[in-house]
């Protein structure tokens, strides 16, 4: 039972690159999110998701895109890195009263 | 916009003692939860309280929730230095699917 993996845990890109993280859960979830975590500042959510096909924006979508084409699926876009998008993102898969949250992603944008 | 304040921020301790970390939040909201973050790990949940008065224990950990005055309590019993971690509230809204954070409570047992 591997509950939600998320990939990569580490990685540095260079300003304007893109990549995605790649979130899976197989708990058949249907409401997934994307965070980040930032010193001081707690867990801000970026998007979420409450069943494939079905996405919406956090509290700072702002740089990121998402897509839900399967329940188990959820990555997040970086279509152009900036700096300000250093920071540890995790990805959480909600269940009837409980959020599980992956591994997390320790990005840093040169 | 839900709001949630966490505090203290920062809470240094010695091991044997009792503390007490608050959560206030600003709006409505059917369900509290509490995490645990060690460093460079993920977010491990503690409680999920889901009505008015619950409260719910686990070893030296107790929360509380009182949703007429929107706040929930964590309370630390006879503190040992494996508690040392950082503790996060979390409010839920919109049903569960939206979860905000609080910005969490450094918790520094000295044995």
């Amino acid at each position: 039972n591997a509950g939600v993996t998320q990939t990569p845990k580490f990685q540095v890109l260079k300003t304007g690159q893109s990549m995605t993280l790649q979130c899976a859960q197989d708990m058949n979830h249907e409401y997934m999110s994307w965070y980040r975590q930032d010193p001081g500042m707690g867990l801000r959510l970026i998007h979420y998701s409450v069943g494939a096909g079905i996405t919406d924006q956090g509290e700072v979508p702002n740089g990121y895109n998402v897509s839900r084409s399967t329940t188990e699926d959820f990555p997040l876009r970086l279509l152009s890195a900036a700096p300000s998008q250093t920071s540890v993102y995790f990805c959480a898969s909600t269940g009837d009263t409980e959020a599980f949250f992956g591994q997390g992603t320790r990005l840093t944008v040169v | 916009e839900l709001k949630v304040e966490q505090n203290p921020l920062f809470l240094s301790m010695q091991e044997g003692k009792n503390y007490t970390i608050y959560c206030n939040y600003s709006t409505t909201s059917d369900r509290l939860y509490w995490y645990r973050q060690d460093p460079g790990k993920s977010l491990e949940s503690l409680f999920v309280l889901l009505s008015n008065g619950a409260v719910k224990q686990e070893g030296r950990l107790m929360a509380s929730l009182d949703t007429k005055a929107r706040l929930s309590t964590l309370h630390i019993t006879a503190a040992v230095h494996d508690l040392s971690a950082t503790y996060f509230c979390a409010v839920g809204s919109g049903g569960y699917q939206k979860v905000t954070f609080g910005t969490g409570t450094k918790l520094q047992v000295i044995p």
